[in-house]
């Protein structure tokens, strides 16, 4: 069965650009998350959703990071105003309820030029 | 805050073994994972552990001491197609990376 998938796969935007990133969860896993990986680094978690709810946006960087499902399934990851520090792969992630495992998609790279 | 030790890289020799170990000093605690990584590409779940104890799932085996905050995945018949980065991950409400061990395999 399909993955997750995650669109565009790269991205290259102007310092000052509003960019959108989409993210379609595996069908019929209920939470959602969003993390931001760093080069060397380890994934950092963004924001979690249960349906279409938004249980948790403790590590949304700054008020320009704004995420949404607005039907439980398909989710958006909107920047404001990039800047270069938010270079990185935003990676999401699903699973079903009760599930330990969660289910990464492939990434969006983003670089901020 | 969350605070995950992990090494930065082994290097080891096909059909060696080696363990990547694991240190943690978390708020809570509801599980700890494994996952591997290569170069490009999403992280695949390799292992759980929730009670202390071995878990053992074929050449990967993954051990947890909950009362040591300590963690190993041990990588057995080393194979080339195992060099990745392996990130280990404590869950409390949400996963807490660490930064990853790059594990390159050598002929």
């Amino acid at each position: 069965g399909a993955g997750v998938s995650q669109s565009p796969r790269y991205k290259v935007a102007k310092r000052g650009q509003d960019v959108a990133l989409r993210c379609d969860p595996i069908s019929g896993h209920v939470s959602l998350f969003w993390y931001q990986q760093a080069l060397g680094q380890g994934p950092e978690f963004l924001t979690y959703f249960q349906n279409e709810a938004q249980l948790d946006k403790s590590g949304l960087p700054s008020d320009r990071f704004f995420a949404e499902r607005p039907e439980g399934s398909v989710s958006t990851l909107k920047i404001q105003r990039t800047q270069q520090e938010d270079s990185a792969v935003y990676l999401c992630a699903s699973s079903s309820a009760g599930d330990n495992e969660q289910f990464f998609g492939p990434g969006t790279r983003l670089t901020v030029l | 805050g969350q605070n995950i030790d992990q090494p930065t890289e082994m290097t080891a020799t096909e059909g060696a073994i080696v363990q990547i170990n694991c240190t943690y000093q978390t708020s809570g605690f509801n599980g700890l994972f494994w996952y591997q990584q290569h170069a490009g590409e999403a992280p695949t779940f390799l292992s759980y552990n929730v009670l202390d104890g071995l878990e053992e799932k074929g050449r990967f085996s993954s051990f947890l001491s909950r009362s040591k905050g300590y963690s190993y995945l041990l990588l057995k018949e080393l194979q080339m197609k195992d060099s990745a980065s392996y990130l280990c991950a404590v869950r409390d409400g949400k996963l807490s990376f660490g930064a990853g061990t790059t594990v390159t395999v050598r002929a």
